[in-house]
Order: C-alpha cells, then sequence, then structure tokens
C-alpha cells in the first residue's frame, strides 16, 4: 500500500482548473524531499510532468503546475484539454522505509 | 534520443525464475544509477530496486528483498533484473528507468516501454 495518497480520480471540462493531491507524512515529504508527478497514458511507460516540486522539463506545457507545503503537494492543471486524460501519480522518498514512494494515482478525465 | 527498451517478460509458474533487461542507448550509461518500478494490473506504480552507475549500492523494496537482483553490464549498456521465487503477486508490467538524483531526491527520467510479466500456473 502506498504512503502517498490521491484522490481517485478528478475530471473538469475543457478550458477548465482541476487540481490533484498527494498527501503524505513527516517521513517523507513533510521531511523535506522533493515531489515529481509523472503522466501516464494508457499503455505507455509514465513521463516526467514536474520535479523538484515545482519544476517543468522542456517540452511540458506551462499549463502545468506544482506546488508543496507542509505534508502534501498538488499538482494544477490549468486550461483542461483532452490530450491530458491520463492517469498522473506523484512521487518522493520515505526515510522510515528507505524506499522511492509513488502515490495513489489519479485518473483526470476531461467531459 | 535517450531510449530505454525492456524485454524478457513472459508467462511464468510459481515458484520459477526470470530475467528482465533493459537495453539503453543515447546516454553514458555509466554514468546513470538505474531502477525497476513495476505496475500490476489496473494497479499504481510500486518502486522495486536500484542500482547505481558503477554496480555498487542496490536496494531493494521489502517485497522483492531476498528473491529478486538487480545488475549492470555497463559494457553492454543493459540493465537486469533476476526474479527468483514468483509469486502470484509479483504479475504486473516492468518499467526500467533512469535516474537523477540529488542525496535521496531522486526523479525517474525517462522510462521504458514496460515488459509484461504474469505469474500463473
Amino acid at each position: 500500500q502506498s504512503v502517498l495518497t490521491q484522490p481517485p480520480s478528478v475530471s473538469g471540462a475543457p478550458g477548465q482548473r482541476v487540481t490533484i493531491s498527494c498527501t503524505g507524512s513527516t517521513s517523507n515529504i513533510g521531511a523535506g524531499f522533493d515531489v515529481h508527478w509523472y503522466q501516464q497514458l494508457p499503455g505507455r511507460g509514465p513521463r516526467l510532468l514536474i520535479y523538484g516540486n515545482t519544476n517543468r522539463p522542456s517540452g511540458v506545457p506551462d499549463r502545468f503546475s506544482g506546488s508543496k507545503s507542509g505534508t502534501s503537494a498538488s499538482l494544477a492543471i490549468t486550461g483542461l484539454q483532452a490530450e491530458d486524460e491520463a492517469d498522473y501519480y506523484c512521487q518522493s522518498y520515505d526515510s522510515s522505509l528507505s524506499a522511492y514512494v509513488f502515490g495513489t494515482g489519479t485518473k483526470v478525465t476531461v467531459l | 534520443q535517450v531510449q530505454l527498451v525492456e524485454s524478457g517478460g513472459g508467462v511464468v509458474q510459481p515458484g520459477r525464475s526470470l530475467r528482465l533487461s533493459c537495453a539503453v542507448s543515447g546516454f553514458i550509461f555509466s554514468n546513470y544509477g538505474m531502477h525497476w518500478v513495476r505496475q500490476a494490473p489496473g494497479k499504481g506504480l510500486e518502486w522495486v530496486a536500484v542500482i547505481g552507475n558503477d554496480g555498487s549500492n542496490e536496494k531493494y523494496a521489502d517485497s522483492v528483498k531476498g528473491r529478486f537482483t538487480i545488475s549492470r553490464d555497463n559494457s553492454k549498456n543493459t540493465l537486469y533484473l533476476q526474479m527468483n521465487s514468483l509469486r502470484g503477486e509479483d504479475t504486473a508490467v516492468y518499467f526500467c528507468a533512469r535516474e537523477h538524483r540529488f542525496q535521496e531526491n531522486v526523479k525517474f527520467d525517462p522510462w521504458g516501454q514496460g515488459t509484461q510479466v504474469t505469474v500463473s500456473s
């Protein structure tokens, strides 16, 4: 079972803004470890979307943004587009487990 | 361009072994630590193992410790995962991923397309 909790699903109409939360604890996000976000399209390997809590790799649209506060992090998608329909995962490190941990995953549906 | 291609998956009986490979190209393999991550059917991502750039510093998830071994051949630009004593709960798509590390802050980029492992009698 994952130590990072995400909502199972979020949805929005094209052009709207949606946010995905990632809730951890004092042994991972709250301990200061970075949070990274990945997008996974059906049948594909994950793609790095946000790294180091707030940074976008080259090629990732600026519609995607990340934030972190305390023991939680969030991914926001503004101006939602049909191509954003995918699964999204947060990821960090847990010092109690001495392991790299992923969130439970969130399916984004564009209505 | 940077590419990671997994192979070696298949259907295997419980208790048997399987070895996965991940062939990489487009970057200096010996400069990077590498990971295996898996995804059970309809489930989320689970980190499996990591190996340092020089083959040292292996670490494993508790769920596979003592059964799986990660290794690499830098002369062949290939990462491996030897999986022994396989169980039904090991059924998953297995991805290899390159790490970018600053202390314990590790991100995975890029990833391969995955190889399916099914453990069934």
